[in-house]
């Protein structure tokens, strides 16, 4: 079964650093997502994106972060500089179509900023 | 306006007993209530999933319960086993590609 793949599983980084988190959605999906669950806390919605632009976003999605498909295949989210309270766990989602509600995750990315 | 409350934080269940969890909502233009189920380190995956229009779905060993006036719904884990041990989230969302708010989560233990 096709399954959303994100790399990498775990990423360390400094304070103040650049991270770049990749995710490879479905083949044939057209709407993407990012979200983020800090520890023990509940799922965040980030940010959506479809037709190469940015759909919606969270308050937590603020200048810092970015998104971009740039290969047709992969999403990426990019966080500038990292601050310790962006330590979580970081999961794509994608859907097969706008009227299709099942959002497919990512097995997701754990980043620890230190 | 767009929490999703659920409870409760932690469940026991022994094996082949009921797992019930609540949720609440306030926003009433959420129109799809799915549940997640995730497991240790892997991402949220889809369980099942209401609409408003039905009070109750069932899939299985799971079934949704739907109170659209209480603005609540909830998940019944049927003969429940150790296998069902995971967290559960609730969630809702105005429907088709919208995002989705998701409950705390609860996460349950099933016990031989």
């Amino acid at each position: 079964e096709p399954e959303v793949t994100q790399t990498p599983s775990h990423q360390v980084t400094q304070m103040g650093q650049e991270v770049i988190l990749r995710c490879v959605p479905i083949s044939n999906h057209l709407y993407f997502y990012w979200y983020r669950q800090i520890l023990g806390q509940k799922v965040e919605f980030l940010v959506s994106f479809y037709n190469n632009e940015i759909s919606e976003k969270s308050e937590i999605f603020d200048d810092q972060f970015s998104v971009e498909r740039p290969d047709g295949s992969n999403f990426t989210l990019k966080i500038r500089s990292t601050k310790l309270e962006d330590s979580a766990m970081y999961f794509c989602a994608s859907i097969l179509q706008l009227r299709q509600e099942t959002q497919y995750f990512g097995p997701g990315t754990r980043l620890l900023v230190l | 306006q767009q929490q999703v409350k659920q409870s409760p934080q932690s469940l026991i269940v022994q094996k082949g007993g009921i797992s019930i969890i609540n949720c609440a909502y306030e926003n009433t233009a959420f129109d799809y209530f799915p549940w997640y189920q995730q497991f240790p380190g892997k991402g949220p995956a889809l369980l099942i999933a209401i609409r408003p229009d039905v009070s109750e779905k069932k899939e299985g060993r799971f079934t949704i319960s739907f109170n659209k006036s209480a603005k609540q719904f909830s998940l019944h884990i049927m003969d429940s086993q150790p296998g069902d041990s995971a967290t559960y989230f609730c969630a809702a969302g105005p429907g088709g590609y919208q995002k989705v708010t998701f409950g705390t989560g609860t996460k349950l233990q099933v016990i031989p």
